[in-house]
């Protein structure tokens, strides 16, 4: 058991740049979550999925964000047009139905804009 | 919606001392979770201890352990016998059982140092 991982650790951008952040969870885990935590601030939730379907989205989550799970392992997060306040902290979290529903947290991926 | 209150943004604790984090949360569900995580500086965010709401019974991992108040909706989390590798943030969350998601709402944290 290798853990959540995610890829890049740290990601710095311009501002009107798009970035993709990738997630790998535990890999027998079938709900994966995104969160974005900024400096001084717990994790807010933006979207979960269940196997490869998006099942909810913070109103957080903008146009210019988008999420997938294919085949419903490995996520992507890509943020389009980044702005200053994108920077942030991005959680990947993922967890097994049917058990104890804890989720478990990757180290996060580090976005700065410029 | 749910929300949780963490009203303590920094304490310290001697070594080997004993230290309680606070938390209150608000909400009209009645199943549900109540969650500890701690996160090291520049470290990812592990899970320190987990409480099922309809389990009058305090949680206990080691030397953590809590106190659940369900009427009061308080879940504070108390840490025994401090160490240095305690130093971290702690982020009380609760999570919403059934339906649709799981997700965790957080409070803001409290940033904990252990001191020699």
């Amino acid at each position: 058991d290798t853990g959540v991982s995610q890829d890049p650790r740290h990601k710095i951008t311009k501002r009107g740049q798009n970035v993709t952040f990738r997630c790998d969870p535990i890999s027998e885990h079938n709900r994966l979550y995104w969160y974005r935590q900024t400096l001084g601030q717990g994790p807010e939730f933006l979207t979960y999925f269940q196997n490869e379907a998006q099942l909810e989205k913070s109103r957080l989550l903008s146009d210019r964000f988008s999420a997938e799970r294919p085949k419903g392992s490995f996520s992507t997060l890509e943020i389009q047009r980044t702005e200053q306040g994108d920077s942030a902290m991005y959680l990947c979290a993922s967890g097994l139905a049917g058990t104890t529903d804890t989720q478990y947290f990757g180290p996060g991926t580090r976005l700065t804009v410029l | 919606a749910q929300t949780v209150t963490q009203s303590q943004p920094e304490m310290s604790v001697q070594e080997a001392e004993t230290v309680t984090l606070s938390c209150t949360y608000d909400t009209s569900e009645s199943n549900y979770y109540l969650f500890w995580y701690k996160q090291p500086p520049s470290r990812q965010m592990i899970l320190v201890i987990r409480q099922e709401a309809y389990k009058q019974q305090n949680a206990t991992e080691n030397r953590f352990s809590v106190n659940f108040q369900k009427a009061a909706k308080s879940f504070s989390l108390k840490i025994s016998d401090s160490q240095l590798g305690d130093t971290a943030m702690y982020f009380c969350a609760f999570m919403k059982r059934g339906g649709s998601n799981y997700k965790l709402t957080f409070g803001k944290g409290t940033l904990l140092t252990v001191n020699p």
